[in-house]
């Protein structure tokens, strides 16, 4: 079955660390891009950055450069989220989906992570 | 920063027919910017309906429709249904790898 399957949920406090991810399976992993996408509680989706899995290639929307790293280990099909200092605002589901080029869209859409900061 | 603009919300009546739209905060939307829609019920991952403009993603029932009208990127729900109640938002391709998501229209039927 392809699919993308997404760790489970995650309580941190502010200042932690995180690394969150997302298991490709049933396609080619590395022939896929992979993209990120925050909701935040009661807001809209917002489009935080992708990575293509063969060579690592790594494009981020300016407004999460510098906020998040994404990164990706072919060998296990899985991508990842991680923050190196978790801020209270970091509160929100995280999904992961497959991008297909050249139409640029998300395809295969993962169930998404909830990750709550409170101290 | 680019600001991809929806309605806010909209009713429709059950059968009835609803046109969502999806600007730029500056210039036009054409279809070298992807445009691609996608369906959000509460408490769901999305799921995506419509790319490039519109051609339907699998299994996405042909009420729904995309195109472009006017300067907008466009998804039309045509005989809607109860079950179209939900979120929708639009992305458009920016270049060199970039997205960006519409602020989302939320359709009320009833």
């Amino acid at each position: 079955e392809v699919q993308l399957v997404q760790s489970g949920a995650e309580v941190k406090k502010p200042g932690e660390s995180l690394k969150i991810s997302c298991k490709g399976s049933g396609y080619s992993f590395t022939s896929y891009w992979i993209g990120w996408v925050r909701q935040m509680p009661g807001k809209g989706l917002e489009w935080m950055g992708i990575i293509y899995p063969g060579d690592s290639d790594t494009r981020y929307s300016p407004s999460f450069q510098g906020q998040v790293t994404i990164s990706a280990d072919k060998s296990i099909s899985t991508a990842y989220l991680q923050w190196s200092s978790l801020k209270a605002s970091d509160t929100a589901m995280y999904y992961c989906a497959t991008i297909l080029v050249p139409n640029w869209y998300f395809d295969l859409w993962g169930r998404g992570t909830l990750v709550t900061v409170s101290s | 920063q680019t600001v991809v603009t929806q309605e806010p919300s909209f009713s429709v009546s059950p059968g009835g027919t609803v046109t969502l739209t999806c600007g730029l905060s500056s210039g036009s939307v054409s279809t070298s910017y992807y445009p691609s829609w996608y369906q959000q019920t509460p408490g769901q991952a999305p799921r995506t309906l419509i790319y490039s403009t519109n051609t339907r993603s699998s299994g996405v029932p042909d009420r729904f429709s995309g195109s472009i009208l006017g300067n907008k990127a466009a998804l039309t729900i045509t005989g809607a249904q109860a079950d179209d109640e939900s979120d929708y938002y639009c992305v458009l391709y920016m270049g060199s790898g970039i997205s960006v998501f519409g602020t989302g229209t939320k359709v009320t039927v009833l």
